[in-house]
């Protein structure tokens, strides 16, 4: 019972560079989403995805793209990369009215 | 007003002691609730739904108050392994389902 697998768990970017940050579920949920969290602070939704094929903007999408080929996966791609784009990122999934499973995260440097 | 408010704390209880929060939220159509934990630097986890009744889990209580719109967590006999931030979270569903996270209340567990 894996859950929401997070890929990878660490890393370190140059301003600029580009990456594409990997969350697998295997729980079969429609509901999937991309969260950071700065230190200190709370979550804050960058992109959500209802379904297959079906993806829009949270709060703070800037700098940031999502794709929903298949129910299962759900990756994020960071372009450009920004000093501001270091944080805790976190990859969730539910179902409607049921809480999330969060992945573990993958903590990003940008220097 | 902020969607979900809770008072971010540090709460530094002794061991033993029952510490109670609180969380308001301001959508009257909010339709499910839930209480996640998070240890330091780690992914957010369920700990309980919140139901219109009332709910027990062992030491936990989670209680909902939809006329004033606020949801409690009550922890009973506290042992230093429940020093973590309690997020409260609250979910909507209208086409899609929004889902709000509080920032946390910091919980300290002083032996």
């Amino acid at each position: 019972n894996a859950g929401v697998t997070q890929t990878p768990k660490f890393r370190i970017l140059k301003i600029g560079q580009s990456m594409t940050l990997q969350c697998t579920q295997d729980m079969n949920h429609n509901y999937m989403y991309w969260y950071r969290q700065d230190p200190g602070m709370g979550l804050k939704l960058i992109y959500y995805s209802v379904g297959a094929g079906i993806t829009d903007k949270g709060e703070v999408p800037n700098g940031y793209n999502v794709s929903r080929s298949t129910t299962e996966d759900f990756p994020l791609r960071l372009e450009l990369a920004a000093p501001s784009q270091t944080s805790v990122y976190f990859c969730a999934s539910s179902e409607v009215n049921y809480g999330y499973t969060f992945g573990s995260g993958t903590r990003l440097t940008v220097v | 007003r902020k969607e979900v408010e809770q008072d971010p704390g540090p709460f530094n209880v002794p061991e033993g002691a029952t510490v109670a929060f609180n969380c308001t939220y301001s959508n009257s159509a909010s339709q499910s609730f839930f209480w996640y934990r998070q240890d330091c630097r780690k992914e957010p986890k369920l700990l309980m739904s919140v139901y219109s009744s009332g709910n027990e889990d062992g030491r936990f209580t989670a209680q909902l108050n939809r006329a004033s719109q606020y949801i409690s967590l009550l922890i009973r006999d506290s042992k230093l392994s429940d020093s973590a931030t309690y997020l409260c979270v609250v979910s909507w569903t209208g086409g899609y389902q929004k889902v709000t996270f509080g920032t946390g209340t910091k919980l300290q567990v002083i032996p």
